[in-house]
C-alpha cells in the first residue's frame, strides 16, 4: 500500500504526558499537512509543511504543539504535557504541489488520541 | 479570516432520492475547491474545481463551482446506503467546512 500512513492508529495516554505521532506521505509528495478533527467538526488545519521546511502554523495552535519533518519525507507531531481537549483525531494529508496548481489532498486513517 | 459554511448540517433521504449539498466560502487566494467524502475514517478525494461552471461527474455525482457567488454545489443522484457520509468542502488546502452529514435509508 502506498498511501500515506500514520502511526499509531490509537494512542491512550495520561493528561500531562508527552505524546508523539507519526506520518509517512506518499514517496513523491512534496507536501505534507497535520490537521485535527473531533466529532461534528470538519479537519482543523495545524501545520503544513514543502518538503522539510514548515511553511505555516495555525494561530490557534498552542506551543505545546510541534511537527517536523527533517529530511523531506515522514513528520512527526508531539503533543507535550497533554490535556484532556487534546483528545481528537490527528490527521496527515500529503499532496503535490506544483508551481500551476495545489493537488487534492490524500489522507492517513488518522490517529485517534484518547487524554484520561 | 477564511469562512466556509457548508448547508445543510444533516440531510436524512431514502434510497433512490437526489440531494444537493452546498458550500459557501470566503477565502483568500482562491485557487481551487476541493469536495471529500469522509466515512468512519480518512476523508477521500472527490472532486476538484478551478473554473467557474464546468460541471464535474463521477457516476452519481456531480459538482460545480459558481466563482461570482463564492459557492458550490454537490450533487448525488439515485441515493444508495452506500453513499451515507459526511461530505466536506475545502476551499482552500488548509481550510475545511464543517461538512454535511448524509444518511441514506433503505
Amino acid at each position: 500500500d502506498t498511501g500515506v500512513s500514520q502511526n499509531p492508529r490509537h494512542k491512550i495516554t495520561k493528561r500531562g504526558q508527552n505524546v508523539t505521532f507519526r506520518c509517512d506521505p506518499i514517496s513523491e509528495h512534496n507536501r505534507l499537512y497535520w490537521y485535527r478533527q473531533t466529532l461534528g467538526q470538519g479537519p482543523e488545519f495545524l501545520t503544513y509543511f514543502q518538503n522539510e521546511a514548515q511553511l505555516e502554523k495555525s494561530r490557534l495552535l498552542s506551543d505545546r504543539f510541534s511537527a517536523e519533518r527533517p529530511k523531506g519525507s515522514f513528520s512527526t507531531l508531539e503533543i507535550q504535557r497533554t490535556e484532556q481537549g487534546d483528545s481528537a483525531m490527528y490527521l496527515c494529508a500529503s499532496s503535490l504541489f506544483g508551481q500551476e496548481s495545489n493537488q487534492p489532498q490524500h489522507f492517513g486513517d488518522g490517529t485517534r488520541l484518547s487524554i484520561l | 479570516e477564511d469562512k466556509v459554511v457548508q448547508s445543510p448540517l444533516s440531510l436524512v433521504v431514502h434510497e433512490g432520492d437526489t440531494v444537493t449539498l452546498n458550500c459557501s466560502y470566503e477565502v483568500t487566494n482562491f485557487r481551487s475547491l476541493l469536495w471529500y467524502k469522509q466515512e468512519k475514517k480518512a476523508p477521500t478525494f472527490l472532486f476538484m474545481l478551478t473554473s467557474s461552471g464546468i460541471e464535474k461527474k463521477s457516476g452519481r455525482l456531480s459538482s460545480i463551482l459558481d466563482k461570482k457567488e463564492l459557492s458550490s454545489i454537490l450533487n448525488i443522484t439515485a441515493t444508495q446506503t452506500g453513499d451515507s457520509a459526511i461530505y466536506l468542502c475545502a476551499p482552500a488546502p488548509l481550510v475545511f467546512g464543517k461538512g454535511t452529514r448524509l444518511s441514506v435509508i433503505a
